[in-house]
Formats: C-alpha cells, sequence, structure tokens
C-alpha cells in the first residue's frame, strides 16, 4: 500500500540550529514527494516536491529535502532555523495506482522553535 | 490569482441542522480535494473530483455527508443532518491532474455543531 510516515510528533530545536523533519514512504513505482507546513489557523502550504532528477530538492522559506531512494526517505531540512519556522509540518506522496492521483499525508510533525 | 476560496469561514450550527460548504478552486485547475482536519484523526481526505467527476470518495465517513462540483469553477460539500462529531475544520485543496503537480488549500471551514 501506498503510505508515509512521519515518525516523530514534536521536534523541537533551538533558533540559529539546523532542524530536520523526517519522512519515510512506501510506495509502488517513481515516489512522487511533497512536504507542506501549516502555521495556526490556516491551510497547509506546498514547501517543495521531489519528482525525479536530483537527490537534493530547494524549496520556499530556505527549506530542502533530501530524497534517499535505498533508504525510502524523504527528509526536510533548514540548515538555520527561526523561531517563525515554528509550524505543523506535512509529508506527502501522491498515488499513482490506476485510477486514482490521491494525496497521501502523513500525521504531520510539530516543529518548535525555541529562541 | 485570488488562490482557493471557501466559504463561509467559520460556521456554528445545531445538531439535525443542514451544513453546505463551498469551495471555489484556482482557474485551470482540475482537480479538487475535500479534507477534514481534526486533533483525534488529524487530516482526512473525504473526497477527490477530476474534470468535475468524483473519482474517489472512500473517505466520506456516512450517507450524511454528499459533495458535488457542478462546473469547474464551484463544488459543495453538504452534510445533512448535522451531528457534534461533523465539528471540524473542512479544507478544500485544487491541482493541475498531472501527478507531480501540487495541491493548493483554502484557508477552511471551521465546523462547530452544538
Amino acid at each position: 500500500a501506498q503510505s508515509v510516515a512521519q515518525p516523530e510528533d514534536q521536534v523541537n530545536v533551538a533558533e540559529g540550529n539546523p532542524l530536520t523533519v523526517k519522512c519515510t514512504y512506501s510506495v509502488s513505482g517513481n515516489p512522487y514527494l511533497f512536504w507542506y507546513v501549516q502555521y495556526p489557523n490556516r491551510g497547509l502550504q506546498f514547501l517543495l516536491k521531489y519528482i525525479t532528477g536530483d537527490n537534493l530538492v530547494k524549496g520556499s522559506y530556505g527549506f530542502e529535502a533530501e530524497f534517499n531512494k535505498s533508504q525510502t526517505s524523504f527528509h526536510l531540512k533548514k540548515p538555520s532555523a527561526l523561531v517563525s519556522d515554528s509550524a505543523l509540518y506535512f509529508c506527502a506522496v501522491r498515488d499513482i495506482r490506476q485510477g486514482t492521483y490521491k494525496y497521501i499525508f502523513g500525521t504531520g510533525t510539530r516543529l518548535k522553535v525555541l529562541a | 490569482d485570488a488562490g482557493v476560496i471557501q466559504s463561509p469561514r467559520h460556521e456554528v450550527t445545531e445538531m439535525g441542522q443542514e451544513v453546505t460548504l463551498r469551495c471555489k478552486p484556482i482557474s485551470g485547475h482540475n482537480s479538487l480535494f475535500w479534507y477534514r482536519q481534526t486533533m483525534m484523526r488529524g487530516l482526512e481526505l473525504l473526497i477527490y473530483f477530476n474534470n468535475n467527476v468524483p473519482i474517489d470518495d472512500s473517505g466520506m465517513p456516512e450517507d450524511r455527508f454528499s459533495a458535488k462540483m457542478p462546473n469547474a469553477s464551484f463544488s459543495t460539500l453538504k452534510i445533512q443532518p448535522s451531528e457534534p462529531r461533523d465539528s471540524a475544520v473542512y479544507f478544500c485543496a485544487s491541482s493541475f491532474g498531472a501527478v507531480w503537480y501540487e495541491q493548493y488549500f483554502g484557508p477552511g471551514t471551521r465546523l462547530t455543531v452544538t
């Protein structure tokens, strides 16, 4: 079955330190992977995606993600965290089984950046 | 572009009443998704349309829920009759149909059923 897992409910990091939010996936065929961020009382916002090509994908607000096929992971990273990065982060995979192109979301990871 | 538009932003209703949530997708997008988000269950896909046709409604909780997309620029999600356990934030999202495109979410409708 197509699925994504976010093993951490919450990640705490000090401002200025690098951050990593983990995501692993299970898909049949080529994975189409996405990261979204949700600020309080807002809808989800697209950050970045992996379709094909370079394993390091760069996105909005200084975020990047590393696709690792052997470890079936797509971890979100940022070299230097900001307090304003505090939010809920979702990893998602596009289900490309025949007849359905829906997105499958992880359970979300709450990132807290401490000043 | 104004993005995905949802109305109302907040809805408070009494148990048993009919509730209709509305969504206008981004112009040109041909896929539309309705999600529900709660603390307990997280983000759940309710139904997914492609070119105005429902493709997957396996997430619709029960017959009290129905969704329509009469044209490319409008969709509704209706709950009749509403129950307190339907209280949640309901999101609409749209996308181009190709697999590599991301979704764009609306601001959501916060529904409270008393």
